[in-house]
């Protein structure tokens, strides 16, 4: 069965860091490029970033640009997302999605939730 | 940045009934990289359509979507149960994604 799985999330102070983890299976990870969406209660689905699959291309949301760092270890089927400096407008659930040569994602995780508070 | 504005906010209808959900482009985009999701409270969102029109795989096909240029529909042809959900659609452009506010179809 094709699955991703997010883990990493919790509770962290405003300016905190915090690494997710989104672990790939029954599908071969490294031929993909995957995303990482995200979503504030109550609202709507927002990106966040992009890697390919060899990580040589990267892309981030201009509200994430130079606090976090997406990556991924194709030997460990894994994904990862490193959030520093975070703010409590980070607070969201985080999914990781994986991506298709046309942009859509066809395969997502059920999420970690990030809530950033003091 | 193409911005997606969906229309209505809110849809009320009954099971059985025609839903016809809107997404408009702030600039044209290309019907290849448009899609169309389907999320329930607490679950993750779920593709319906890709290319404007392609159907996810297990898919039922009363979900069809349609358009081109700036004007995208998702319709939902008769109203199952299970279809009353939030409903996004997506764009992929100049190396970012975004989406749509979301349509939330709700039980009359």
């Amino acid at each position: 069965e094709v699955q991703l799985m997010e883990s990493g999330g919790g509770l962290v102070q405003p300016g905190g860091s915090l690494r997710l983890s989104c672990a790939a299976s029954g599908f071969t990870f490294s031929s993909y490029s995957m995303n990482w969406v995200r979503q504030a209660p109550g609202r709507g689905l927002e990106w966040v970033s992009y890697i390919s699959t060899s990580s040589s291309t990267i892309y981030y949301a201009d509200s994430v640009k130079g606090r976090f760092t997406i990556s991924r270890d194709n030997a460990k089927n894994s994904l990862y997302l490193q959030m520093n400096s975070l703010r409590a407008e980070d607070t969201a659930v985080y999914y990781c999605a994986r991506v298709r040569t046309s942009g859509y994602m066809d395969v997502w995780g059920k999420g970690t939730t990030v809530t950033v508070s003091s | 940045e193409i911005v997606l504005t969906q229309s209505p906010g809110t849809l009320s209808l009954s099971p059985g009934e025609r839903a016809t959900l809107s997404c408009r482009a702030s600039q044209s985009v290309s019907s290849t990289y448009l899609a169309w999701y389907q999320q329930k409270p607490g679950q993750a969102p779920r593709l319906l359509i890709y290319g404007a029109s392609s159907r996810a795989t297990g898919i039922p096909d009363r979900f069809s979507g349609s358009g081109s240029g700036t004007d995208f529909t998702l319709t939902i042809s008769r109203l199952e149960p299970e279809d009353f959900a939030v409903y996004y659609c997506q764009q992929y452009g100049s190396s970012l994604w975004t989406f749509g506010q979301g349509t939330k179809v709700e039980i009359k």
